[in-house]
């Protein structure tokens, strides 16, 4: 079936314009996830959707970032003013169920702000 | 200390050999635990989850040490294809939240 998929794939974007990401979880996952991947660096976790809400939210690095679902399904993550370490992959994923569920991960969007 | 810590490597191993990674986690609690592989740049992709004591796949193992807090992966007869970096991930209790370890690198040589 369907895997998770993001778009755009890839962004370039000049600094201090908004972008919007977006996720379309595997059909039938509750849970959907954002994560930070910077250049040789680990994933950062940003925010956790159960359904539509978002339980906590202090992972978004800063109030430029904002994440939102509805539906059940699509979610999109903004980010406004964009800064050059703003430049990441940002990757989604969905699972089943909540944290405690293995994810599914989506290729990625890869931004760069010049 | 971190909530989860892994040893990053780069780990140099021969095709064949047998080679086991550690990770360690901070809550006691914690009920479930991942090991992802994550090849360069891709996404990461699940390789085992543990639930209880452990879990094998094939040439997979993982094993959870409650008693001291780690989870282990071991790999045997090791590909070339095995090479990748790989991660631990331990859901927060409580919290909602996911702590990912930074990875080790394995590097298969021929």
């Amino acid at each position: 079936g369907a895997g998770v998929s993001q778009s755009p794939s890839n962004k370039v974007t000049e600094k201090g314009k908004d972008v919007e990401l977006r996720c379309d979880p595997i059909s039938g996952h509750t849970a959907l996830y954002w994560y930070r991947q910077s250049l040789g660096q680990g994933l950062e976790f940003l925010i956790y959707f159960q359904g539509n809400s978002a339980p906590d939210k202090s992972g978004l690095p800063s109030d430029r970032f904002s994440a939102e679902r509805t539906g059940g399904s699509v979610s999109t993550l903004t980010i406004q003013r964009t800064q050059q370490e703003d430049s990441a992959v940002y990757l989604c994923a969905s699972s089943l169920g909540g944290l405690n569920q293995p994810q599914h991960f989506g290729d990625g969007t890869r931004l760069s702000i010049l | 200390r971190k909530e989860v810590e892994q040893d990053p490597g780069p780990f140099n191993v021969p095709e064949g050999a047998t080679v086991a990674f550690n990770c360690t986690y901070s809550n006691s609690a914690s009920q479930s635990f991942f090991w992802y592989r994550q090849d360069c740049r891709k996404e990461p992709k699940l390789l085992m989850s543990v639930y209880s004591s452990g879990n094998e796949d094939g040439r997979f193992t993982a094993q959870l040490n409650r008693a001291s807090q780690y989870i282990s992966l071991l790999i045997r007869d090791s590909k070339l294809s095995d090479s990748a970096t790989y991660l631990c991930v331990v859901p927060s209790t409580g919290a909602n939240n996911l702590f990912f370890g930074t990875g080790t690198r394995l590097t298969v040589i021929p």
